[in-house]
């Protein structure tokens, strides 16, 4: 099935660094690309979503200069958590699907990345 | 805003025993899927229902479809210690148009 590869699985950090988290569909091309945020035993929670070649969407309350999402290729989308604070601290998870209106029915997710910001 | 409610939030059992996972909405959706987490891990996509009344079953796994595709369940008979994880529903399409939504999510312990 499809593969869609997320880098770094953890990272440590100090405040006010900045963090890359990547995504890539490793055998199909994603037009579109969602990006999660999920804290312990809690359900994913949607930040924003990823077109290939244009702008984010971002979810309401999601600061799009805090969190910069950039899809430039249709393999390739990188979440970066800028000056980061210990309250940034949680799990990534990004997914992958197609094209057009049914994108999201048939999403393969990345494993996470786990973020502790110090 | 549309939602899904996910019930029990956290389900405790021991091995053996049947249970029930609920996904309710007053939403239509076009397809509902259902995933399994395990800590640290992304969700693994366990099947994706499409019709309603819809019924699939995955082993000890039964998955079915409310007839007006608003609601859907999760039945694992006889669980065991490795059904342990973070079970999520999640609808697609409805109102929020391209979009999933996910239900808040069912931690299961199986008890050996």
């Amino acid at each position: 099935g499809a593969v869609v590869s997320q880098h770094p699985s953890w990272v440590i950090c100090k405040s006010g660094t900045s963090v890359k988290i990547e995504c890539r569909s490793l055998d199909f091309q994603a037009t579109t690309m969602f990006w999660y945020r999920q804290f312990p035993k809690q359900s994913l929670m949607l930040m924003a979503t990823s077109n290939e070649g244009s702008k984010a969407t971002y979810e309401q309350g999601v600061e799009k200069d805090k969190f910069l999402i950039n899809h430039a290729s249709l393999t390739l989308s990188t979440l970066t958590v800028t000056s980061a604070h210990p309250e940034d601290s949680s799990f990534y998870i990004c997914s992958a699907g197609g094209a057009g209106p049914a994108a999201n029915e048939k999403l393969f997710f990345g494993s996470g990345t786990q973020l502790s910001v110090l | 805003t549309q939602l899904l409610e996910q019930s029990p939030q956290f389900l405790s059992i021991q091995e053996g025993e049947n249970l029930t996972v609920y996904c309710n909405s007053s939403s239509v959706f076009s397809s509902l899927q259902w995933y399994r987490q395990e800590p640290g891990e992304g969700p693994v996509l366990l099947v994706t229902v499409v019709t309603g009344g819809e019924v699939k079953k995955l082993k000890r796994l039964t998955f079915q479809f409310g007839d007006a595709r608003k609601d859907s369940s999760l039945h694992i008979t006889a669980a065991q210690p490795g059904d342990t994880g973070l079970y999520l529903c999640a609808g697609a399409g409805g109102t929020s148009y391209g979009k999933l939504t996910f239900g808040q999510g069912t931690i299961l312990t199986v008890h050996p």
